[in-house]
């Protein structure tokens, strides 16, 4: 079965730091996708960033980017320069490539600090 | 906004009842995802369909049923209906049916059973 950890319920960090949100996984399928969503107050969920499992490179978009290590089955979520408006619900997923089904981990409340 | 709609915004409604919440995916999307947010059971896939078709199933109790019609908009059925069904259900669509592919989510449907 797949399975999400996320170990931060909560985390806090300054305006214009950097900041790494840990995601860890287990899955038997060979191959998988790796989410993170972005949940504001208002309760959207907003799509951030996905990393695939035979990805060669990190994946990035933006201030955004996907610290993988597959050996030890991390997907960590790095936010450079962090904006007030970061301040969301942060919540990693993962999917196997044939089981089709999302998981979804329990999610890191990110506070950023003026 | 992400061009995807949900209808009703919320619902009222009783144990024993039944109701039905309503997608409509963004333009050109064929692939749609519905998804509950609890507080106790955190956010759960429930099932996809991609272009009329259940494409894959995840938690979704018995007593809930989903479609999709030719025109690509897609419902979810929630039956006998229990205090413990009360929350947020989203709907997401894609492009495509793969796993890679970004999802789009709705404002949500926040559904409360009194």
């Amino acid at each position: 079965a797949q399975k999400i950890t996320q170990t931060q319920p909560g985390m806090f960090v300054q305006e214009k730091e950097a900041v790494t949100l840990d995601c860890t996984y287990d899955t038997s399928d060979p191959s998988y996708g790796l989410f993170w969503y972005k949940q504001p107050s208002s309760g959207e969920m907003i799509f951030l960033i996905y990393q695939g499992s035979y990805d060669q490179q990190n994946a990035t978009e933006g201030r955004y980017s996907l610290n993988f290590q597959k050996a030890r089955k991390s997907a960590n979520l790095v936010i450079s320069a962090s904006q007030l408006g970061d301040s969301a619900m942060y919540f990693c997923a993962m999917r196997g490539n044939y089981g089709q089904n999302f998981v979804f981990g329990p999610g890191t409340r990110l506070s950023v600090l003026p | 906004d992400s061009g995807v709609t949900q209808t009703p915004k919320h619902l009222i409604t009783a144990t024993g009842q039944r109701v039905t919440l309503r997608c409509s995916p963004r333009s050109g999307d064929l692939s749609v995802y519905w998804y509950q947010q609890s507080l106790d059971q955190g956010l759960q896939f429930l099932i996809q369909y991609y272009n009329g078709e259940e494409r894959a199933k995840g938690n979704i109790l018995e007593r809930f049923s989903a479609q999709q019609f030719p025109d690509l908009h897609s419902e979810l059925n929630l039956s006998s209906l229990e205090l413990g069904d009360s929350a947020l259900y989203f709907c997401a669509s894609s492009v495509g049916a793969s796993g890679r592919d970004e999802q789009y989510f709705g404002p949500g449907t926040r559904l409360t059973v009194t």
